[in-house]
């Protein structure tokens, strides 16, 4: 296992077009995030999964944005009707549960998507 | 509402300085701090985790510490090389029940001269 792997790495659209990422995590993480990243900021929080529960999701991550994550395994993250403002680069990263469940782990990333909307 | 302050947002120093980078949070109950490294247009490489409960951590030329009480960590990067040179954030995960987010500051942006 190579670590956590994101495609595309690079996606353009025209403003209005739907685009779907996706995110495949280390294997046995049970735990996935979502975070995008706008030039010169850190990382903004977006959604998170338990195995195939989505239990957390951003203010952020408004009625155009969709998370899934059927079987546990990889993610996609789907943006509707895409807007200038969703350029950014969305980065995927997982983590292992840890003894204390309630804690958190070291959490890996991935590359990320570079998101260009025109 | 947790809040993550990285100073200096840039810094750039000779090959070979040791050089030490901050950051702050404002809410105490966290239950580690994580330090990554980003280079341009890349995602993010885990460097070091602290676990609340510890003061600090070592690897490599990389030294983090943290002091949960006062709200801050350092990572101390020692004979810097131009290798060195990225994006360092710093993320805290806050105890609150029921979220496992990683809140980040803004990073440092460090280059190191040859």
């Amino acid at each position: 296992d190579t670590g956590v792997s994101q495609d595309p790495r690079h996606k353009i659209t025209k403003r209005g077009q739907n685009v779907t990422f996706r995110c495949d995590p280390i294997s046995e993480h049970n735990r996935l995030y979502w975070y995008r990243q706008t030039l010169g900021q850190g990382p903004e929080f977006l959604t998170y999964f338990q195995n195939e529960a989505q239990l957390e999701k951003s203010r952020l991550l408004s009625d155009r944005f969709s998370a899934e994550r059927p079987k546990g395994s990889f993610s996609t993250l789907e943006i509707q009707r895409t807007e200038q403002g969703d350029s950014a680069m969305y980065l995927c990263a997982s983590s292992p549960e840890g003894f204390d469940h309630r804690m958190n782990t070291e959490a890996f990333f991935g590359q990320g998507t570079r998101l260009t909307v025109v | 509402k947790q809040e993550v302050t990285q100073i200096p947002a840039a810094l750039s120093v000779p090959e070979g300085e040791n050089l030490v980078l901050n950051c702050s949070f404002t809410d105490s109950a966290i239950y580690n701090l994580q330090w990554f490294r980003q280079d341009p247009g890349k995602g993010l490489t885990s460097l070091l985790l602290i676990q609340s409960s510890q003061r600090e951590q070592t690897s490599g030329r990389l030294n983090a510490s943290l002091d949960k009480s006062s709200g801050r960590s350092t990572l101390y990067i020692a004979a810097s090389q131009p290798g060195d040179s990225a994006t360092y954030l710093c993320a805290v995960s806050p105890t609150t029940s029921g979220t496992y987010k990683y809140i980040f500051g803004t990073g440092t942006r460090l280059k190191v001269l040859a």
